[in-house]
């Protein structure tokens, strides 16, 4: 079964710094979906991947799918305290199943 | 459109009962999907339904039990409490097909004492 491994499980990071977000797939990924939570709250769709290298942007959030297609980075330029959640990376597993990674915790400090 | 909607937020358990977790979307989906979320375990499947009329057993299905009673709605059963099942219980809706993403309701937090 496919597993899907994020790094780093937490990340502290000062208001206005960049950070990188890593999920890495144990098979092929044929997409692959990243999400943000805030605490106590749903999942909200940040952008899909599909292509080798592929690269999508939505405000200050890049990610992008590598060219073997099994590891994707999501980066935030000049952190915001909005940006604070968990990060989550998601992938397409067959028979309209989709299977997520653990999560990376994210706080900005002001 | 209300999106994925779940009822109830919040539920206080004792071991051994029972209760049922409503789900319902207005996307006109075909894919609905029940999740638990715990600390440092991500988000696991628990059951899926693909189309209505038909539901499928995802990673962790034990101890649950599921209806697809129309093509809005999606509960999740749980026959008899037990502490494991302590848990955020999340509902999700896609078009089906591969390349699109699920679309989440905010949650149920249960806590089985």
């Amino acid at each position: 079964s496919q597993e899907l491994e994020q790094s780093p499980q937490s990340l502290i990071v000062q208001e206005g710094k960049n950070l990188t977000i890593n999920c890495t797939s144990s098979k092929t990924l044929y997409g692959l979906y990243w999400y943000k939570q805030k605490y106590g709250e749903g999942l909200i769709f940040l952008m899909m991947l599909q292509k080798g290298g592929e690269e999508k942007s939505h405000e200050k959030i890049t990610a992008k799918l590598d060219e073997k297609k099994q590891q994707s980075s999501l980066h935030i330029t000049a952190s915001q305290p909005s940006h604070a959640g968990i990060y989550l990376c998601g992938a397409d597993a067959g028979s309209e199943k989709l299977v997520f990674g653990k999560g990376t915790k994210l706080t900005v400090n002001p | 459109n209300a999106g994925v909607t779940q009822t109830p937020k919040f539920q206080v358990l004792k071991t051994g009962q029972s209760m049922t977790l409503q789900c319902a979307q207005d996307m006109n989906h075909n894919s609905m999907y029940w999740y638990r979320q715990d600390p440092g375990m991500g988000l696991r499947l628990i059951y899926y339904s693909a189309s209505e009329g038909t539901t499928d057993k995802g990673e962790v299905p034990n101890g649950y039990n599921v209806s697809r009673l129309n093509k809005r709605e999606f509960s999740l059963r749980l026959e008899s409490a037990a502490p494991s099942q302590t848990s955020v219980y999340f509902c999700a809706s896609r078009v089906r097909g591969p390349s699109n993403e699920q679309f989440f309701g905010p949650g149920t937090r249960l806590t089985v004492l």
